[in-house]
């Protein structure tokens, strides 16, 4: 099942722009993690917030952590076109292995 | 590190017929998963392993599914026979115990004519 409720479903910004995008999701979590998906490729992890982080930055990204509004925001700085992909959000749930995944946000970059 | 190495790229194949996929995931990962990308259905986790055992297979579709781990280097995914709803591209992924992180491989595109 998807709990993971990505927004927008499809964003296309101009180059060098900032580019946010939105996960919510609906029970407890472990932590939540952020992958992107190239065209025709495989997923590719990004970042791993833990549930009591509220922030983390990974190079260009920047990923917060609401647990009261269970939901999390992940903003990619001075975009470019090679960022075009699409972004998923999964989380994983207490006493769960599994990951449950969001549905992605297609990001596309204008040159 | 060669990264999860998932076999063939693509296939192509008659309804009926049956679909092998391979996967070695990285070395000295214990949690092996199988996911199925659809655009209507999204990511759906179909089986996962740890330690070469099978721990929860609650997401294959039907008894022509089938997937085995017979050691930590080799997986595979076994649909027989097939039809064109199983038409998908089909992931593999490993984890270290515990992390959460996932690796994934490149993908099966499997096209059930």
């Amino acid at each position: 099942s998807q709990q993971g409720e990505e927004d927008p479903q499809a964003l296309s910004i101009q180059e060098g722009e900032n580019a946010t995008m939105n996960c919510s999701y609906k029970t407890s979590i472990n932590n939540l993690q952020w992958y992107r998906q190239n065209s025709g490729r495989g997923l590719v992890h990004l970042i791993l917030i833990r549930s009591n982080e509220r922030e983390k930055h990974s190079g260009r990204l920047r990923v917060t952590l609401d647990t009261s509004k269970k939901s999390s925001s992940l903003l990619i700085t001075a975009s470019r076109a090679a960022d075009t992909a699409s972004y998923f959000c999964a989380t994983k749930v207490d006493s769960n292995y599994q990951l449950i995944w969001g549905a992605g946000t297609k990001l596309i970059i204008k040159p | 590190d060669a990264g999860v190495i998932q076999s063939p790229r693509h296939e192509v194949t008659e309804m009926g017929q049956e679909v092998t996929l391979r996967c070695k995931p990285i070395s000295g990962h214990d949690y092996l998963f199988w996911y199925r990308q659809t655009m209507m259905r999204g990511l759906e986790l179909l089986i996962y392993f740890n330690n070469n055992v099978p721990i929860d297979d609650s997401g294959m579709p039907e008894d022509r599914f089938s997937a085995k781990m017979p050691n930590a280097s080799f997986s595979t995914l076994k649909i027989q026979p097939s039809e064109p709803r199983d038409s998908a591209v089909y992931f593999c992924a490993s984890s270290v115990t515990n992390t959460g992180e996932l690796f994934f491989g490149e993908g099966s595109r499997l096209t059930v004519l």
